[in-house]
C-alpha cells in the first residue's frame, strides 16, 4: 500500500531549537510539496519540488525555513530558529505529475513551539 | 491573486438529509478544480477532479459539479461517515503545480 510517510508525527520544542521535518514520497513520484495547515490561514503551500529540483519556494519565510531534497526517497523540511507562529502541522505531498491536482498526502508532523 | 472561497465554513446535518457545499474560484487560466477529504489527524485524501464547465464526477453519496465560476459538492442521503471536512482546490498556488486550497468545510452528520 504506497503512501507518504512523515516524521516525526509530534515535535514540541522550545522556541530557538532547529526542528527538522521528513518526508518520504511515495516511489516513483516525481512532485513533492511542502504545506502548512493552521486554523486561521488553512493550508498553505510552501515550496515544491519536480524530479528533486526545487520549483517554488516563494511560500516559505526565507530567513528561518529551509526545503531539500537529497534523493528521491527523501525531502526535509528545516526550521532554524523556530518561533511560537511555527506551530502548526506541516503536511508533505507527492504526485505523479501525470493528473495535475491529485496529491497524496502524508498524515502530517504537529509541530509546537513553546 | 488566485483565491479559492468555500461556503459554508460549518455544516450540521441529519444523517440523512442532503445539502450542497460551495467552492467559488477566482484563478486565472483554471487548470482543473479538485475536491478532497480530510478527516481529523489525517491528511487531505484527494476525491475528484472537474475540468470544464458542465463536468460532473461521482463518488458513492456525492457529487461534484463545475460553472465557470464555482463547484459545488452535493451530498445525497449522508451517513456519519461522510463527515469530515471537505477541501476544494485549484492550480494556481506557486507555480505550475501547486495548488491553492480554500479554508474547507467542515462537515457534520448527526445519526
Amino acid at each position: 500500500d504506497a503512501r507518504v510517510t512523515q516524521t516525526p508525527r509530534h515535535k514540541v520544542t522550545e522556541m530557538g531549537q532547529e526542528v527538522t521535518m521528513r518526508c518520504q514520497p511515495i516511489l516513483g513520484h516525481n512532485t513533492v510539496f511542502w504545506y502548512r495547515q493552521t486554523m486561521m490561514q488553512g493550508l498553505e503551500l510552501l515550496a515544491y519540488f519536480r524530479n528533486r529540483a526545487p520549483l517554488d519556494d516563494s511560500g516559505m519565510p526565507k530567513d528561518r525555513f529551509s526545503a531539500e531534497m537529497p534523493d528521491a526517497t527523501l525531502a526535509t523540511l528545516k526550521i532554524q530558529p523556530s518561533e511560537p507562529r511555527d506551530s502548526a502541522v506541516y503536511f508533505c505531498a507527492s504526485g505523479s505529475g501525470q493528473v495535475t491536482g491529485e496529491l497524496f498526502f502524508g498524515e502530517g508532523s504537529r509541530l509546537t513551539v513553546l | 491573486e488566485d483565491q479559492v472561497t468555500q461556503s459554508p465554513e460549518a455544516l450540521r446535518l441529519q444523517e440523512g438529509e442532503s445539502s450542497s457545499l460551495n467552492c467559488s474560484y477566482t484563478v486565472s487560466g483554471l487548470r482543473g478544480l479538485f475536491w478532497y477529504r480530510q478527516d481529523p489527524g489525517k491528511g487531505p485524501e484527494f476525491l475528484f477532479t472537474l475540468y470544464s464547465a458542465g463536468e460532473e464526477k461521482e463518488k458513492e453519496r456525492l457529487k461534484a459539479t463545475l460553472t465557470k465560476k464555482e463547484s459545488f459538492l452535493h451530498i445525497t442521503a449522508p451517513k456519519p461517515e461522510d463527515s469530515a471536512t471537505y477541501l476544494c482546490a485549484a492550480p494556481g498556488g506557486g507555480g505550475a503545480d501547486g495548488l491553492t486550497f480554500g479554508k474547507g468545510t467542515h462537515l457534520i452528520i448527526q445519526p
